[in-house]
């Protein structure tokens, strides 16, 4: 079946600008996160949807960053006033979501780019 | 303050060899740790898991071994194949956000 897929595959953008990067989780997965990895770190935690309950947005590193869900499917990153320090590959995972952290299936990433 | 961490950015092993990762970690709420393998411009697949309530898990050419009083893992692969070239993350939960190393590059030399 189709995995997780993240759009647009890289996104160049000049500083100042917003920016909405999406993705489409695996079918009936309830549980979806977002991640970023900047250059030669580990992933780092960024939101987590599961269900109909209110978003887990403890990682969200500033009020700059938001993250939807419509319709407990399709999920919608956005970065406002984007600065170079956004620079980074943004990861969209979704689960199961039968309780816990564990298996989690990745997009391959956007790769955004802040000039 | 990394609360995982994979000490070794790099890491070569001839094909058919043993590759060893490893993976340490600081808070002791961790109870359940995962191995993720990434290709370039893929997303990472998951591995094999373990709970901290085992202290080994096997999974074909792949075991993971758990030592919770070192707050140690590590990642065996035997016997490694050229396929296995690829960046290896561990991560560690305790009912909370997934934490990750920064990873591991292996490379796998025929």
């Amino acid at each position: 079946g189709a995995g997780v897929s993240q759009s647009p595959s890289n996104k160049v953008t000049e500083k100042g600008k917003d920016v909405e990067l999406r993705c489409d989780p695996i079918s009936g997965h309830t549980a979806l996160y977002w991640y970023r990895q900047s250059l030669g770190q580990g992933l780092e935690f960024l939101i987590y949807f599961q269900g109909n309950s209110a978003p887990d947005k403890s990682g969200l590193p500033s009020d700059r960053f938001s993250a939807e869900r419509t319709g407990g499917s399709v999920s919608t990153l956005t970065i406002q006033r984007t600065q170079q320090e956004d620079s980074a590959v943004y990861l969209c995972a979704s689960s199961l979501g039968q309780g816990g952290w564990g298996e989690q299936y990745f997009g391959p990433g956007t790769r955004l780019t802040v000039t | 303050d990394q609360q995982v961490k994979q000490n070794s950015p790099s890491l070569s092993v001839q094909e058919g060899r043993i590759s060893i990762l490893n993976c340490d970690y600081t808070n002791s709420m961790f109870d359940y740790f995962l191995w993720y393998k990434k290709y370039p411009a893929e997303g990472p697949t998951f591995l094999i898991s373990i709970s901290s309530i085992k202290d080994k898990n096997e999974d074909g050419r792949f075991t993971v071994f758990l030592n919770k009083s070192a707050k140690h893992l590590s990642l065996h692969i035997v016997p490694s194949q050229p396929g296995d070239s690829a960046v290896y993350f561990c991560a560690a939960t305790g009912n909370t956000p997934l934490v990750f190393g920064k990873g591991t590059r292996l490379s796998v030399i025929a």
